[in-house]
Parts: structure tokens; sequence; C-alpha cells
């Protein structure tokens, strides 16, 4: 069974609005990591946020952790229309689990 | 440097039919993976490696075949098409902090 599980499925948005998509996992972690891909495209690595880290920032991105509650969250300020794409978390281990992912549209 | 490189990029089988699925990387990174990708099902891990001579099953390994003779390569092999493995391939590689992927191979089977 997939290790991440992110929500909304689905989110459509205005461009220059802020897109904010979560992911859950299952088990323990090291890190946590999060992807985006463009329609037809292989995933492009995004972000990484360390089991003993509760938030980090990277451009317009902005990654959580909550450990306790085994859950991350991503949010996209300022969103554009060239960030419409799917987003994934992924947690590590030999054995890398991808969720089913969020569909962002971002509508000009 | 090219990254990770996959062949061929689109492919139309039959069932019955054998094949394989090419990956190559040149960032000698240890570990590969392969996965496959269906609509509402996200990414799923088939085999990965952690090294060359090392293989090991992912969540959905029946059908395929993987061997990792040198570090660079990692090719993927359908024993025997079945429809239910129409599906996008992914061959990734890299770190337990980040993963490279390929451009995908969309495979069809009759």
């Amino acid at each position: 069974s997939q290790q991440g599980e992110e929500d909304p499925q689905a989110l459509s948005i205005q461009e220059g609005e802020n897109a904010t998509m979560n992911c859950s996992y299952k088990t323990s972690i090291n890190n946590l990591q999060w992807y985006r891909q463009n329609s037809g495209r292989g995933l492009v690595h995004l972000i990484l946020i360390r089991s003993n880290e509760r938030e980090k920032h990277s451009g317009r991105l902005r990654v959580t952790l909550d450990t306790s509650k085994k859950s991350s969250s991503l949010l996209i300020t300022a969103s554009r229309a060239a960030d419409t794409a799917s987003y994934f978390c992924a947690t590590d281990g030999n054995q890398f689990y991808f969720g089913t992912g969020t569909s962002l549209t971002v509508i000009p | 440097n090219a990254g990770v490189t996959q062949t061929p990029k689109f492919q139309v089988l039959k069932t019955g039919q054998s094949m394989t699925l090419q990956c190559a990387q040149d960032m000698n990174h240890e570990y590969m993976s392969w996965y496959r990708q269906d609509p509402g099902m996200g990414l799923r891990l088939i085999h990965y490696s952690v090294g060359a001579g090392i293989t090991d099953q992912g969540e959905v390994p029946n059908g395929y075949n993987v061997s990792r003779s040198t570090t660079e390569d990692f090719p993927l092999r359908l024993l025997s098409a079945a429809p239910s493995q129409t599906s996008v391939y992914f061959c990734a590689a890299g770190t337990v902090n980040e993963q490279f992927f390929g451009p995908g191979t969309r495979l069809t089977v009759l």
C-alpha cells in the first residue's frame, strides 16, 4: 500500500492566490519530499524536509511537517499559471513511496 | 550530463510478447528504481536497486524482472506482456534525499 496520500485530489485556483495541499503518511520517516509533475513528464524534486524540521521555505514554496500527526503540507504562494501540475509527496527509505498526487490548476 | 534516460518513449506490444525497457544514468547514483503510473493510482514502485548486483522488489513486482550489472544501467523486463501492464513507466536514480526521474516510457499492451 502507498505510504503517502495527498489531498485534495484536485485543486483549481485563480492566478495570484495561494495553493495548499496536504500529505499524510503511515510510518516513521527520516525525511519527506515533495515532487512536481507536469503533464506527460517525469517528476521533478521540489523540496525536502527532515523529520527534525517543522517548516522549510524555498522561493514561493513553504513546507511544514508534523511528525506527531504524520502529515505535511505544501503551500505555493502567489500562484502562476506555470504552477499548473500534479504534486506528490514521497517518504524516504530504500523504498520510496509516492501518493496519488494533487492536481493543481491555476487559472490565468 | 544527460541525467536519466529511458528508451523507448513509446511502445505497443501484443499480449504475450516480451520486451525490455532501458534506463541509464550518468550521475553515478547507487539507488535506481522503476515505477509505473496509472490514472488515479499515483506512482507505484516495481523494483529497486541500491547498487550494482543488488535488486529488490517493490510494491508491484509481478510480471517484471530487473538486473543491475553496472551502476549506470537498470533495465526492466516484461516477460509476457499483459493488458494490465499498459501504463507509463518511469525510471529514477538518486539518493534517499532526492530522486531524478527519466522522461518515461508509454507502454500499451493490446
